[in-house]
C-alpha cells in the first residue's frame, strides 16, 4: 500500500521550456503533498508543501512564480518549472501523506531527473 | 529547536557483517522518527518508523532501530549486510507545524557501501 507515482522519470529539454511533473497517490488520499529538490550527494531540500484545494506554502528562497504547484485533487499534485534554465537541472522528488498525524510517514515518488540544455 | 544529525556521511562494511548507521536528534517535543533508504536515481523508501510505541522498531529487509531517549539517538542496525543494502540512508524527525501538520527534517544522509 501507500504507493506514489511520479511522472515523468526523466526529462531533457531546451532552455526556456516549461516542464510539468505529476505526482499521484495511487491507493490513498493525500491530504498533503510535498515537493523536494535534491542535488547530487546531498539530502532533500523541501521546496513547498501543498494541501488539497489550497495554495502551496513555499520555503524561503523558492520562487513561487518559477515553480508552480497545483494540488487540485486528493490524489494529484503537479509541479511546473516555468521557463526552465540549466540551473534548474536537478532531481525533483514528490511525497504524499494521508493525514496530519504525528506518526504518519511521507510516501515518496521515484523522482524526476530534469536536465535543461 | 529541531534537528537531526547523521554522524557518518559514509560507512563501508563487508558483506555478511553488521551494519550500524548512527542518528541523533534534538527535539522539544516527543518526536516521530523514520529511516528511509534511497537507491540511485530513485525516491525514498520507508524502512521503519518510531511513533512512541515500542522503542525497538523492526523494519523491512532485516533492519531495525532503537529509540533511546536518554541518548537522543535512533541508530539503524542490521545483523548481516547484503550487497543490495548499498544505498543512501536518511534519518528523519518530525516537528508539529500549525498549517501543514508535521514537517519532516532530514539528516544529511549516510552512504552505505557493501564490500563483497
Amino acid at each position: 500500500g501507500a504507493v506514489v507515482s511520479q511522472h515523468p522519470s526523466w526529462v531533457i529539454c531546451k532552455s526556456g521550456t516549461s516542464v510539468k511533473i505529476e505526482c499521484r497517490s495511487l491507493d490513498f488520499q493525500a491530504t498533503t503533498m510535498f515537493w523536494y529538490r535534491q542535488f547530487p550527494k546531498q539530502s532533500l531540500m523541501l521546496m513547498a508543501t501543498s494541501n488539497e484545494g489550497s495554495k502551496a506554502t513555499y520555503e524561503q528562497g523558492v520562487e513561487k512564480d518559477k515553480f508552480l504547484i497545483n494540488h487540485a485533487s486528493l490524489t494529484l499534485s503537479t509541479l511546473t518549472v516555468t521557463s526552465a534554465h540549466p540551473e534548474d537541472s536537478s532531481f525533483y522528488i514528490c511525497s504524499a501523506r494521508g493525514s496530519t498525524g504525528g506518526g504518519q510517514p511521507q510516501h515518496f515518488g521515484d523522482g524526476t531527473r530534469l536536465s535543461i540544455l | 529547536a529541531q534537528s537531526v544529525t547523521q554522524l557518518d556521511s559514509h560507512v563501508s562494511v563487508s558483506e555478511g557483517t553488521p551494519v550500524l548507521l548512527r542518528c541523533n536528534y534534538s527535539s522539544s517535543y516527543s518526536p516521530s522518527l523514520f529511516w528511509y533508504v534511497q537507491h540511485p536515481n530513485k525516491g525514498l523508501q520507508l524502512l521503519l518508523k518510531y511513533t512512541s510505541a515500542a522503542t525497538l522498531v523492526k523494519g523491512i529487509n532485516g533492519f531495525e532501530a532503537e529509540f533511546k531517549k536518554s541518548e537522543t539517538s535512533f541508530h539503524l542496525t542490521k545483523p548481516s549486510a547484503h550487497m543490495s543494502d548499498a544505498a543512501e540512508y536518511f534519518c528523519v524527525v518530525t516537528l508539529p507545524t500549525p498549517n501543514t501538520g508535521n514537517q519532516f527534517y532530514f539528516g544529511t544522509g549516510t552512504s552505505l557501501t557493501v564490500i563483497p
